[in-house]
């Protein structure tokens, strides 16, 4: 099955500095790849995804790349504000086999932006 | 309109106890999804319905643990004979349908085993 691998665990970083998240999977297969982000006590909420077609997304502040060759993508937030302060994870999936449903998630990057 | 919501918020229970934890999913999704997150952990599938139906219990942990769904609606996830090993967050999601969709979740259920 796929295993997703997430860096840093975790990152700390100015207010105003890039922050930089780091997944790589395992099946080549997969082709949609969300990114969560958690506030502490809350529930995830999606704040972008990518599909394979695409090899970058951006959405204001944040942007994801995808590296389909090398099996990794990343979540960029650029100007951090300390409301970025969350955890953060990153999922794959696939729509192979009938399992498109299915994500598989990393193990998380606690962000903390400090002003 | 109203999101994903799942009851209790928290709950604390004995060793070899059964719980119930429900999730009311976004009206409309056919979909639903619970998950466990375990302190510094990720988020681990448990099982997903489509409808009423669960094609995949695999995620399940053990026989222990079991869900269902009525109506296309509520969900119900059980665990019998609750373990300390079982304390965590159980969290719930809906999406439109089974594709890849956006996952909405609910705020969760804490769970603690004394």
């Amino acid at each position: 099955g796929e295993n997703v691998e997430q860096h840093p665990s975790t990152l700390s970083v100015q207010e105003g500095d890039s922050a930089v998240i780091k997944c790589t999977y395992s099946d080549s297969a997969s082709n949609y790849f969300p990114w969560y982000k958690q506030e502490l006590g809350k529930r995830p909420q999606l704040i972008i995804d990518i599909r394979s077609s695409v090899g970058e997304k951006k959405d204001q502040r944040i942007a994801v790349t995808l590296n389909k060759t090398a099996k990794h993508f990343s979540l960029h937030i650029t100007e951090t504000q300390p409301e970025d302060s969350a955890v953060y994870f990153c999922a794959a999936s696939s729509n192979s086999g009938g399992s498109n449903y299915k994500l598989t998630f990393g193990k998380g990057t606690l962000l903390t932006v400090n002003p | 309109g109203a999101g994903v919501s799942q009851s209790p918020s928290n709950k604390v229970t004995e060793k070899g106890k059964d719980v119930e934890l429900r999730c009311d999913p976004i009206s409309g999704h056919t979909a639903l999804y619970w998950y466990r997150q375990s302190l510094g952990q990720g988020l681990e599938f448990l099982i997903y319905f489509q409808g009423n139906s669960a094609p995949d219990k695999s995620g399940l942990p053990s026989d222990r643990f079991s869900a269902e769904r009525t109506g296309g609606s509520v969900s119900t996830l059980t665990i019998q004979r609750t373990q300390q090993e079982d304390s965590a967050v159980y969290l719930c999601a809906s999406s439109l349908v089974t594709r890849q969709e956006t996952q909405y979740f609910g705020p969760g259920t804490r769970l603690l085993v004394l």
